[in-house]
């Protein structure tokens, strides 16, 4: 069945660079798009970027010259990196296939010195 | 970047109402080669992943009770949840998928009376 699974560190010193995997099953990265979505506590959703079947990307405008998305479809995984963080960018971040059907567990990151 | 306006932000309701809550697009979502709206409306419960409830703004996904109904064409959507039940309570988004960068509305949380 198909599963997502993100991982990643739970705290990020402000100006360093989060990295975040999505290790997926049940579906090829080939033929679908990941998309990553992240959510400050008590707030709402926003959606980062995704990276389609073709492996081309797509990132959200305010990130983006912050934002990279990549694959390694031979270990069925995508990776987040985001430099620069600070305290805002402190929030639950989720991986999802594009259809919205399946999202993984998200992971919880903390950007704090 | 397409702009989506939720509304209310909050709502509160007893058991056995219905309710209804909006969602306006700053521009059309509805393709004209396919005749679909590119809107999804997700449900989403403290501590978990949201779930998707419906696809092009009126298919419900599989499995979701028929009390949820999504309707609306071009820049004008509503879920409407009939006879709301405890599990109901939660927040709801809608989120475009017309274009990138995706977007979600602000979302609305149903409360308890």
């Amino acid at each position: 069945q198909v599963q997502l699974k993100e991982s990643g560190p739970g705290l990020v010193q402000p100006s360093q660079t989060l990295s975040l995997t999505c290790t997926v099953s049940g579906f090829s990265l080939t033929s679908n798009s990941v998309h990553w979505v992240r959510q400050p506590p008590g707030k709402g959703l926003e959606w980062m970027g995704g990276i389609w079947g073709d492996g081309s990307t797509d990132y959200n405008s305010a990130l983006k010259s912050r934002l990279s998305i990549s694959r390694d479809t031979s270990k069925s995984q995508v990776f987040l990196k985001m430099n620069s963080l600070q305290t805002d960018d402190t929030a639950i971040y989720f991986c999802t296939i594009a259809s919205g059907v399946y999202w993984g567990q998200g992971v919880m990151v903390t950007v704090s010195s | 970047d397409i702009v989506m306006t939720q509304s209310p932000s909050s709502l509160a309701v007893s058991a056995g109402e219905t309710v209804t809550i909006n969602c306006k697009s700053s521009q059309s979502l509805l393709y004209s080669g396919n005749q679909k709206n590119y809107l999804a409306w997700y449900q989403q419960k403290p501590g978990q992943s949201p779930k998707l409830l419906i696809y092009w703004a009126s298919t419900r996904q599989s499995g979701v009770p028929d009390r949820f109904i999504g309707s609306g064409s071009g820049t004008d959507f509503t879920l409407t949840i009939s006879s709301v039940q405890a599990e109901d309570l939660a927040i709801y988004y809608c989120q475009q998928y017309y274009d990138t960068p995706y977007t979600f509305g602000a979302g609305t949380k149903l409360e308890l009376k």
